[in-house]
């Protein structure tokens, strides 16, 4: 059975703190991983990462994949009160998709 | 952790013709469901909230009478993309809401594949 894992599930962190979503998944026919920021209404698109190793950068956001451990980091750098969201990590399959349930991350001024 | 499922996974028509994609919640109970719609670059947009038992309300620029919504029971909604065009092919997934859970989870449907020829 095809599984997205993401951990922890809720964090808060004070600005300025660095943080570390991961996102594990065990899933058959893997494509690529998306990384995904979900604020008010459609997740906002991050990241799609497809080669392990290769690290993607927008801003203090970065991301990478390491198809051997079948997982991917998410790392936000310091960080600012809009940051606060939910964070989807989601793999993208020959003919469908896989969502975690997502890391909600609360940034406190 | 919870279930959504979406049926069919993929599905091919002909331009003209009427397609039905149901999204079931299987382990919890969804006043709530949403229908995305994923746009080249992978962006997903908001198509409709869908609330069990009352209308659906839908984003901006979205043709209602064009994409029919159901929410019929807690469980399961229905997206009806009548009289399809080959512009209306595209990615669609669901998602629930489980209001049960303290963290008010959003659970997402694996999309189905559309394509209208």
């Amino acid at each position: 059975e095809d599984k997205v894992v993401q951990s922890p599930l809720s964090l808060v962190v004070h600005e300025g703190d660095t943080v570390t979503l991961n996102c594990s998944y065990e899933v058959t026919n893997f494509r690529s991983l998306l990384w995904y920021k979900q604020e008010k209404k459609a997740p906002t698109f991050l990241f799609m990462l497809t080669s392990s190793g290769i690290e993607k950068k927008s801003g203090r956001l970065s991301s990478i994949l390491d198809k051997k451990e079948l997982s991917s980091i998410l790392n936000i750098t310091a960080t600012q009160t809009g940051d606060s969201a939910i964070y989807l990590c989601a793999v993208e399959k020959n003919n469908d998709m896989r969502f975690g349930a997502g890391t909600r991350l609360t940034v406190k001024p | 952790g919870a279930v959504v499922s979406q049926h069919p996974s993929w599905v091919i028509c002909k331009s003209g013709t009427s397609v039905k994609i149901e999204c079931r919640s299987l382990d919890f109970q969804a006043t709530t469901m949403f229908w995305y719609r994923q746009f080249p670059k992978q962006s997903l947009m908001l198509m409709a909230t869908s609330n069990e038992g009352s209308k659906a309300t839908y984003e901006q620029g979205v043709e209602k009478d064009k994409f029919l919504i159901n929410h019929a029971s807690l469980t399961l909604s229905t997206l009806t993309v009548t009289s399809a065009h080959p512009e209306d092919s595209s990615f669609y997934i669901c998602s629930a809401r489980d209001y049960g859970n303290r963290t008010d989870t959003q659970y997402f449907g694996p999309g189905t594949r559309l394509t209208v020829l």
